[in-house]
């Protein structure tokens, strides 16, 4: 079984609907990191979350440590969020664990 | 934010040459960096941990002969992959931590090679 697992692998969505990505591990972790991969590659870190719940924009990440569990939303999508989206266990060593992505489309 | 650039952004080479990727942290001096490897539709795989000024620790299963890194400052690390086969065609991600509060971490653009 894997240390972290995420769901769903794929998602295609219409324009202003709401996303929730989730995210489920089973070891114990230092941090959470919420990343985004567009097409061409390059990544950007969105959050890195150890308790509660953070904030940008249109974007809300949320963890619940006793339960091992995260989760991503994205209000009101746009076609521009389509990415794949990755979550990633931040442990002793600052060396990240990731999970398998998931692969998000917004259609206009 | 803080913002770590990789050169080249892609490269193309022979059978049997090497060829060098840079990572930079542009804004800030990053004591940690990672290198990763990622395959088509498949998510990162850590190579190696770069401290500056000491040897790189590999992961399992990572030849250190043939992905020599190199972090001579605190804002740059390089990746060489020697004697490069097709199977060595990837794509290669840094990233760099800070050093300021827990676990940051800033990832690089990336660099596509396809060896040839």
């Amino acid at each position: 079984k894997n240390e972290v697992e995420q769901s769903p692998q794929n998602l295609t969505a219409q324009e202003g609907e709401f996303i929730t990505i989730n995210c489920s591990y089973s070891v114990g972790i230092s941090a959470l990191h919420w990343l985004q991969q567009h097409p061409g590659g390059g990544i950007v870190s969105l959050f890195m979350l150890s308790s509660g719940k953070k904030k940008h924009g249109r974007l809300i990440a949320t963890i619940n440590i006793q339960e091992k569990h995260s989760s991503l939303h994205i209000t009101a999508s746009h076609p521009r969020d389509s990415a794949v989206y990755i979550c990633a266990l931040g442990a002793a060593g600052n060396k990240l664990t990731f999970g398998g992505g998931t692969r998000v489309l917004v259609k206009p | 934010g803080a913002v770590v650039s990789q050169h080249p952004s892609w490269v193309i080479c022979k059978s049997g040459t090497s060829v060098k990727i840079e990572c930079r942290s542009l804004d800030f001096q990053a004591t940690t960096m990672f290198w990763y490897r990622q395959f088509p539709k498949q998510s990162l795989m850590l190579m190696a941990t770069s401290n500056e000024g000491s040897k790189a620790t590999y992961e399992q299963g990572v030849e250190k002969d043939k992905f020599l890194i190199n972090h001579a400052s605190l804002t740059l690390s390089t990746l060489t992959v020697t004697s490069a086969h097709p199977e060595d065609s990837s794509f290669y991600i840094c990233s760099a931590r800070s050093g300021q509060g827990m676990d940051t971490q800033y990832f690089g653009p990336g660099t596509r090679l396809t060896v040839l």
